[in-house]
Order: structure tokens, then C-alpha cells, then sequence
């Protein structure tokens, strides 16, 4: 997964709790998208971000759900007041161009379960 | 809307048993159709890409092609170890979204 990492690997939240998930991208990228991934269900574009600059927040949920990727640091998706529905597998990718004819570098993926 | 519609949703093959597996796509101004591998609680892992109708790619066992409507991932005596779940995703216009379809489980039987 050419070096993505995403932590944690697992989260679990009770339903009214943030949640917090972070990535970091493959060294040197300046891009990351979110996705989720619900069970049986393919991957579904959330947000696309670039250093301190968010490029397309169109397929996350108005509210409760933010998107972050400061000059330093990992990006961070933050999910607050997470309700049961918002269990699934979260994964970012990074890519290192704008123009992106390149591929995506996905990493493991965030399993959030929400009791 | 724009679709990404993958099938057979599964299949099973015995090894050397040879296949394609299909991602048929309804965009306007394709960018690029991208095939990935997901094994099971990874995450997807980065096969091909293809710009245009014709483009063919080839790794190991796999070849990916690509027409004006669809792609197939094809795969030449498969292994046990080809077992995954094949996912496609397509780019299109002057969005920046890639959309995926649910992906093809794929189990080969030794």
C-alpha cells in the first residue's frame, strides 16, 4: 500500500462520541481523499484534500463530519455525534499530483464501530 | 448519474481455470478507469490504469483492456493466491471524485 498509514486500525465509539480518524500519506504527496466503505457496498468518495486546502468536500454529510489536512501533521477526519449508521471502514488515499492521472495509494483503512 | 456497475459479484475458479472479470461504466469524458485488488481487511491496492478505448495492460497473470462502454480484467491460470476482491473506479469530466463500482469477489480453489 505503498505507505499510507491510517490510525487507528480500529475505533469504537458509543453513539454521541467524536471520532477522530487520521492519515498520513505516502511521503512526498500533497493530496488525500477520504472514502468510506460500508459492508457490500463499494468505495464511496467522501472529501478531497490538499495541504491546507480542502478541493472537494462533495460526497461528505453536511454535518457532523469535517475534513482536515493541516501544513504538518496528518490529515484528519472528524465525525462528531457519531450515530450507528456511521459504522464502516474509512480509508484515505494519497496521490502527488493535482491533475490526477495518477493512481491513488490507499492505506489499511479506520474500522469505526459505533455501539 | 454517472455508474460503475462490476460483475459477475462473485466467482469461483478452479486454479488454472482462466476468466474475465467485467466494469462496465456509464460517464461522460472519461479520464481513466482504474483496477484495484482488496484483500480482506486491507486496504484496495493499486493494479492498472487506462486512459482510452484499445489500451491494454498486463501483469503476471492479469491483463486489463478497456472499450468505450467497459473493462475486463482478465486472468490466465489463475492461483489460489489471486483471491481477492477486484475493484474497478472510473474518473471522469473535471471532477476530481473517482467512483467505484462493489467489486468482484474472486476465489480460486486449489
Amino acid at each position: 500500500n505503498a505507505g499510507v498509514m491510517q490510525n487507528p486500525r480500529h475505533l469504537v465509539r458509543r453513539r454521541g462520541q467524536e471520532a477522530r480518524l487520521r492519515c498520513s500519506p505516502v511521503k512526498g504527496h500533497s493530496h488525500v481523499y477520504w472514502y468510506r466503505q460500508l459492508p457490500e457496498e463499494g468505495l464511496k468518495f467522501m472529501v478531497y484534500l490538499q495541504k491546507e486546502n480542502i478541493i472537494d468536500e462533495s460526497g461528505m454529510p453536511k454535518e457532523r463530519f469535517s475534513a482536515e489536512f493541516p501544513k504538518e501533521g496528518p490529515s484528519i477526519l472528524r465525525i462528531q455525534q457519531v450515530v450507528r449508521g456511521d459504522s464502516a471502514a474509512y480509508f484515505c488515499a494519497s496521490s502527488p499530483y493535482l491533475q490526477v492521472y495518477n493512481e491513488q495509494f490507499f492505506g489499511p483503512g479506520t474500522r469505526l464501530t459505533v455501539l | 448519474e454517472d455508474q460503475v456497475t462490476q460483475s459477475p459479484e462473485a466467482l469461483r475458479l478452479q486454479e488454472g481455470e482462466s476468466s474475465s472479470l467485467n466494469c462496465s461504466y456509464t460517464v461522460s469524458g472519461l479520464r481513466g478507469l482504474f483496477w484495484y485488488r482488496q484483500d480482506p481487511g486491507k486496504g484496495p491496492e493499486f493494479l492498472f490504469t487506462l486512459y482510452s478505448a484499445g489500451e491494454e495492460k498486463e501483469k503476471e497473470r492479469l491483463k486489463a483492456t478497456l472499450t468505450k462502454k467497459e473493462s475486463f480484467l482478465h486472468i490466465t491460470a489463475p492461483k489460489p493466491e489471486d483471491s481477492a476482491t477486484y475493484l474497478c473506479a472510473v474518473q471522469a469530466g473535471t471532477g476530481n471524485q473517482f467512483y467505484f463500482g462493489t467489486g468482484t469477489s474472486l476465489t480460486v480453489i486449489p
